[in-house]
């Protein structure tokens, strides 16, 4: 079946730090893949994706590169804000994106 | 952007009632809204979908019949949580498809907690 593994946090890191959230999923077919992001009291909000392998997704400094050979879709920043400090979650799509199966969050906070 | 509203963003309710919780698309219409659950710590789980003007499609293991929805318009969903019990509290959120296909982008609500004495 399908499913996404995400790493736990909390993670904390100091303003201007390199950020990797790692996810992992188990998938039958072609998935799409997924970053959201939850601000505090907002609902999810759609960071990036990607519909098929190799593809790379990326939005506000955010990238993560579908990796099929590793079925992995990481998180990454080069630099994190305070205003980056959020809860982030990967999801993946099936092929139909009539169901969505999410990771259980990582809580990022950012200190200046 | 597209926004979605939930209304209660949380509510309080003693186990036997029920209690509605209602989906809104504020400025798009929706054909589709989806239900999820989410435990503490845990993933959103999809409960069901609703389409307007027809009855929902319930994941596995979910209770239709504890777990009533009604999609009646382009802009609502609601979901009502009958007979509530302790180990009904949880955060519900919805989501609402901006489009008619499917690759269309969900929006997301805020969700509800709901807490059960």
């Amino acid at each position: 079946g399908n499913s996404v593994t995400q790493m736990e946090g909390p993670v904390t890191l100091s303003e201007e730090a390199f950020l990797t959230i790692n996810c992992t999923y188990t998938a039958t077919g072609y998935p799409s893949l997924f970053w959201y992001v939850q601000y505090p009291g907002e609902g999810l909000q759609l960071l990036l994706k990607a519909t098929k392998a190799d593809d790379k997704g990326s939005n506000k400094g955010f990238e993560a590169t579908y990796r099929k050979e590793t079925t992995s879709f990481h998180l990454e920043k080069g630099s994190v804000q305070v205003s980056d400090s959020a809860v982030y979650f990967c999801a993946l799509s099936d092929q139909n994106f009539n169901k969505f199966y999410f990771g259980s969050g990582t809580k990022l906070n950012v200190k200046p | 952007g597209a926004v979605v509203s939930q209304h209660p963003s949380w509510v309080i309710c003693k186990s036997g009632t029920s209690v509605k919780i209602e989906c809104r698309s504020l400025d798009f219409q929706a054909t589709t809204m989806f239900w999820y659950r989410q435990f503490p710590k845990q993933s959103l789980m999809l409960m069901a979908t609703s389409n307007e003007g027809s009855k929902a499609t319930y994941e596995q293991g979910v209770e239709k019949d504890k777990f009533l929805i009604n999609h009646a318009s382009l802009t609502l969903s609601t979901l009502t949580v009958t007979s509530a019990h302790p180990e009904d509290s949880s955060f519900y959120i919805c989501s609402a498809r901006r489009g008619s296909k499917p690759m269309d982008e969900q929006y997301f609500g805020p969700g509800t907690r709901l807490t059960v004495t």
